[in-house]
């Protein structure tokens, strides 16, 4: 897991602070999205998700807001705490499949 | 509920070997995937299960079997390992609903090959 990190996009903050992390999606004719949390040595856990009717969704300290004009999705995290830090992953569905397409990910690393 | 279920944790194998790995659910999921990882890769399918009977390639298949043995246990299968298939390989399964199509995921299988 913690080779996980290796070679990919880096979010630094500091506790407190809101997050923004940043996800392009390749295909306009998906239409379901999720983020996930993977934090060192472990699996995947889901976080949010999102359907392509919605623009914005917010659960618990978290918001994903879904541009389609762009192909563009965002998860904000609010008051970030050293226990966020992990990589975050997209994931997108195409309509009519029954498979996650996932994008590379980004690191998030919350210093006290 | 244990969820997803993966055996074993870690394991090395020498080029040529062969092993299976185990996957299991308990969640009366219908569908059930495998992926790898590599460091800046993200997480790639090798094979899934839309359901109970069914198995399909992903988008990285040669060098892998899968046997779907009943709706709980999906295994992957090396049947010659290479020194490319050391990974990080997680097993996942889903419901399959049309309002979502979450993932669950097991905790992983290190794999090193020499």
């Amino acid at each position: 897991g913690e080779s996980v990190g290796l070679h990919l996009p880096t979010l630094s903050v500091q506790e407190g602070d809101n997050s923004i992390i940043n996800c392009a999606y390749s295909n306009s004719a998906s239409d379901y999205f999720i983020w996930y949390k993977q934090e060192s040595g472990k699996g995947p856990q889901f976080i949010i998700d999102i359907r392509s009717n919605m623009d914005k969704r917010q659960g618990q300290r978290v918001t994903v807001l879904l541009n389609k004009t762009v192909k563009h999705l965002s998860l904000q995290i609010a008051a970030t705490q050293p226990g966020d830090s992990a990589v975050y992953f997209c994931a997108e569905n195409l309509s009519g499949y029954s498979t996650l397409t996932f994008g590379k990910g980004t690191m998030l690393l919350v210093s006290p | 509920n244990a969820g997803v279920t993966q055996t074993p944790k870690f394991q090395v194998l020498k080029t040529g070997q062969s092993m299976t790995l185990q996957c299991a659910q308990d969640m009366n999921h219908n569908s059930m995937y495998w992926y790898r990882q590599d460091p800046g890769m993200g997480l790639r399918l090798i094979y899934y299960s839309a359901s109970e009977g069914t198995t399909d390639k992903g988008e990285v298949p040669n060098g892998y079997n899968v046997s779907r043995l009943n709706k709980r246990e999906f295994s992957l299968r090396l049947e010659s390992a290479a020194p490319s298939q050391t990974s990080v390989y997680f097993c996942a399964s889903s419901l399959q609903r049309s309002s979502s199509y979450e993932q669950y995921f097991g905790p992983g299988t290190r794999l090193t090959v020499t």
